[in-house]
């Protein structure tokens, strides 16, 4: 009965070459958030969906980008990763309206640029 | 702009000790407040919550916090840890009037000596 998916758990990926994590959730939340999580560090979010509204974080740089074509799925699409971008990228969900914000989180996806 | 400090990186307690993990935040009008634990190569799970109320709530797993407004703090107890409670534990505000994402501190690390 898992609610929030990330595929895959774990992705190795070239320096330079584009790569694509996706999320999927089953609890029909209206926002779905990207942090990227380095060692021993706190989640920084790199940005959310609030239905299809997007908003960015001032400082996510321009090489992460994401989507989310409906309800259920969201992605993150690196253009051109860098060896700066090896993490663990957290997906998470909430309601988002009234009065539970609780963030709902995946597994992660553990992120290795060689 | 919402923020929460842990002040401890790293927590050393013996199997059978109480724990106190410490948390305050900043934030400019009533805070949701969050505990989540991260176990090695996983995501995030929530512990508890606080979004009003009683001041002392209780969680998953044994645990408890309590919400002293006075101090800014949300500190996460338990009476008796376990072993299999080494995990990094993260505490995360998040509120109304938009600010609904929750914001993270940078997490401590319990570690647990048999």
């Amino acid at each position: 009965d898992a609610m929030v998916i990330q595929n895959p758990r774990y992705q190795v990926t070239q320096f330079g070459k584009p790569v694509t994590l996706s999320c999927s959730q089953t609890l029909n939340h209206n926002v779905m958030y990207w942090y990227q999580q380095k060692s021993s560090q706190a989640p920084k979010l790199l940005f959310h969906y609030y239905d299809k509204d997007f908003n960015n974080e001032a400082d996510t740089p321009d090489n992460f980008q994401s989507r989310r074509p409906n309800t259920s799925f969201c992605f993150l699409d690196i253009r051109s990763p860098g060896l700066g971008d090896a993490a663990m990228y957290l997906c998470a969900t909430s309601r988002g309206v009234g009065d539970i914000y609780e963030a709902f989180f995946g597994q992660g996806t553990r992120l290795t640029v060689v | 702009a919402q923020s929460v400090t842990q002040p401890d990186i790293h927590i050393t307690v013996s199997e059978g000790a109480s724990l106190e993990l410490r948390c305050n935040y900043s934030y400019g009008a009533t805070p949701y407040l969050f505990w989540y634990v991260q176990s090695p190569g996983q995501g995030l799970q929530l512990l508890l919550k606080y979004f009003s109320g009683d001041t002392l709530v209780q969680g998953i797993k044994g645990f408890e916090a309590e919400f002293k407004r006075s101090q800014s703090s949300f500190n996460l107890r338990k009476p008796s840890v376990h072993w299999s409670d080494a995990a990094e534990y993260f505490c995360a505000v998040g509120g109304t009037g938009g600010s609904y994402i929750p914001t993270f501190g940078r997490g401590t690390s319990l570690i647990v000596h048999p």
